[in-house]
């Protein structure tokens, strides 16, 4: 059965400073990953999708890794920002049409 | 220019009652899911349909029943409602438009039983 770890639960930085979020998860035969923002109160903001295949994607300040044989996947964020404060979630899929089995997810403070 | 619709957003009734949530996607995608969000923003799958066929049923209780009647809309009826299923209830879609399968999110259901 997949388990997604996520820790720590909450994260706070002061602005500016670049951060790593990690993720881990106990089932290497995954189809892909998914990092998400959701911001409190609303819905989930799909941020990168990382192939089983490929390493990293990036999108504008946000770079995130993935070692599919360690089980480990990174979310790295540059130059963060007061408007990064959310709470960030892994999720992993198995299959094509399969579930989404997520963490706990990382709740983020950016301080100003 | 929505994506995934989910209605209501927000659903407030009493134990016993029987709702609906609809959600409604117009990416072309061939899957869809239901998600529940607890009070502890623990997200766990619940059910997932793909092309009108049930294809994932998570242990979920009979009180909960999804329909699909056409690949665009994958509703949730929920009989006799109970204090537990107080939660947040989030509507997915993905599929084949993109190899990636990568699954989009409606804005969820906020449903709370007293």
């Amino acid at each position: 059965k997949q388990e997604v770890t996520q820790i720590p639960a909450a994260l706070s930085v002061p602005e500016g400073e670049n951060l790593v979020l990690n993720c881990s998860f106990t089932d290497s035969a995954i189809y892909n990953l998914q990092w998400f923002r959701q911001d409190p109160g609303k819905g989930l903001t799909s941020l990168l999708l990382i192939q089983s295949s490929q390493r990293e994607q990036t999108s504008g300040r946000l770079n995130a890794s993935l070692d599919k044989s360690s089980g480990r996947s990174t979310l790295y964020i540059a130059a963060s920002q007061p408007g990064d404060s959310a709470t960030y979630l892994c999720a992993v899929q198995a299959g094509a049409n399969s579930k989404l089995t997520f963490g706990k997810g990382i709740t983020l403070s950016v301080r100003p | 220019d929505t994506a995934v619709s989910q209605t209501p957003k927000y659903l407030v009734t009493q134990m016993g009652n029987d709702k609906s949530i609809k959600c409604e996607q117009n990416l072309g995608h061939d899957t869809m899911y239901w998600y529940k969000q607890d009070s502890k923003k623990f997200l766990k799958i619940m059910f997932s349909y793909n092309n009108k066929e049930l294809i994932i049923n998570e242990t979920v209780p009979n009180r909960f029943s999804p329909k699909s009647p056409d690949k665009a809309h994958l509703n949730l009826h929920i009989n006799s409602l109970e204090l537990g299923d107080s939660a947040v209830y989030f509507c997915a879609s993905g599929g084949a438009r993109t190899e990636t399968y990568e699954q989009y999110f409606g804005p969820g259901t906020r449903l709370t039983v007293t």
